[in-house]
C-alpha cells in the first residue's frame, strides 16, 4: 500500500524558515516524479513544487520561486520542502504526492501557520 | 502558464441526478487533464487522468472527456458519497495549475 507521510509543520514567524518532510513507503520511491500541493483554509487547490525522480530537475510555482527548495533522498524514501521567507499567505496545508504524470497518491498534509 | 477555468463553482444536486463539471484551459494541453475529488478535511483523491481514463478503484458512473481546451467531468447518477469539491488539474506542463474547484452540494 502506497503511504505518503508529511511532517515538520508548525507555528513559525513571518520570514522565517520551515522544512517539511514526506516519508514514503509502499512504492519505489526513486522511480517516481514528486510534488507539493498546498490549500489555505477554505480555498483551493495550489500546485506549489515538483522534483524529477532523480532529483535533477526541480520546477516551482511563481508565487513561492526563490523562497522555497524542493529536494529528495532516494536512499531514505524521503522528500522534503525548504521553506524560506515565509509569508503569511504561505498559511497553508500542504501534501505531498506521487506523480505519475497525474498526482495519484496524496499524503494526509501537515499544516504550516505563518503568524506573528 | 497555463490557466484553468472550472463552471460551475457550486452546484445543487439531488441522489440520482446526472451532474457534469466542465473545465477549460487557456491554451491546449491535449489529453494532459485529471480531475479529482477532496471531501471536508482529507487529501484530493484522484478519479480520471489522461482526459477520460478512469483510475483503478473508481465508480464507473464517473466518467471524463475532452481534449485540447474544453474538459468535462460526468457523474451519472449522483450518490450520497459523491457531495464533494471537484477539481481539474492540468499537467500538460510542469507548472501544474488546478482549476478553482466545483462544491457538489445536496439539493
Amino acid at each position: 500500500e502506497v503511504q505518503l507521510l508529511e511532517s515538520g509543520g508548525g507555528l513559525v514567524q513571518p520570514g522565517g524558515s520551515l522544512r517539511l518532510s514526506c516519508a514514503a513507503s509502499g512504492f519505489a520511491f526513486s522511480i517516481n516524479d514528486m510534488s507539493w500541493v498546498r490549500q489555505a483554509l477554505g480555498k483551493g487547490l495550489e500546485w506549489v513544487s515538483a522534483i524529477t525522480n532523480s532529483g535533477g530537475s526541480t520546477y516551482y510555482s511563481d508565487s513561492v520561486k526563490g523562497r522555497f527548495t524542493i529536494s529528495r533522498d532516494n536512499s531514505k524514501n524521503t522528500l522534503y520542502l525548504q521553506m524560506n521567507s515565509l509569508r503569511a499567505e504561505d498559511t497553508a496545508v500542504y501534501y505531498c504526492a506521487r506523480s505519475s504524470g497525474a498526482l495519484d497518491s496524496w499524503g494526509q498534509g501537515t499544516l504550516v501557520t505563518v503568524s506573528s | 502558464d497555463i490557466q484553468m477555468t472550472q463552471s460551475p463553482s457550486t452546484l445543487s444536486a439531488s441522489v440520482g441526478d446526472r451532474v457534469t463539471i466542465t473545465c477549460r484551459a487557456s491554451q491546449s494541453i491535449n489529453i494532459w487533464l485529471a480531475w479529482y475529488q477532496q471531501k471536508p478535511g482529507k487529501a484530493p483523491k484522484l478519479l480520471i487522468f489522461k482526459a477520460s481514463s478512469l483510475e483503478s478503484g473508481v465508480p464507473s458512473r464517473f466518467s471524463g472527456s475532452g481534449s485540447g481546451t474544453e474538459f468535462t467531468l460526468t457523474i451519472s447518477s449522483l450518490q450520497p458519497d459523491d457531495f464533494a469539491t471537484y477539481y481539474c488539474q492540468q499537467y500538460n506542463s510542469y507548472s501544474r495549475t488546478f482549476g478553482q474547484g466545483t462544491k457538489v452540494e445536496i439539493k
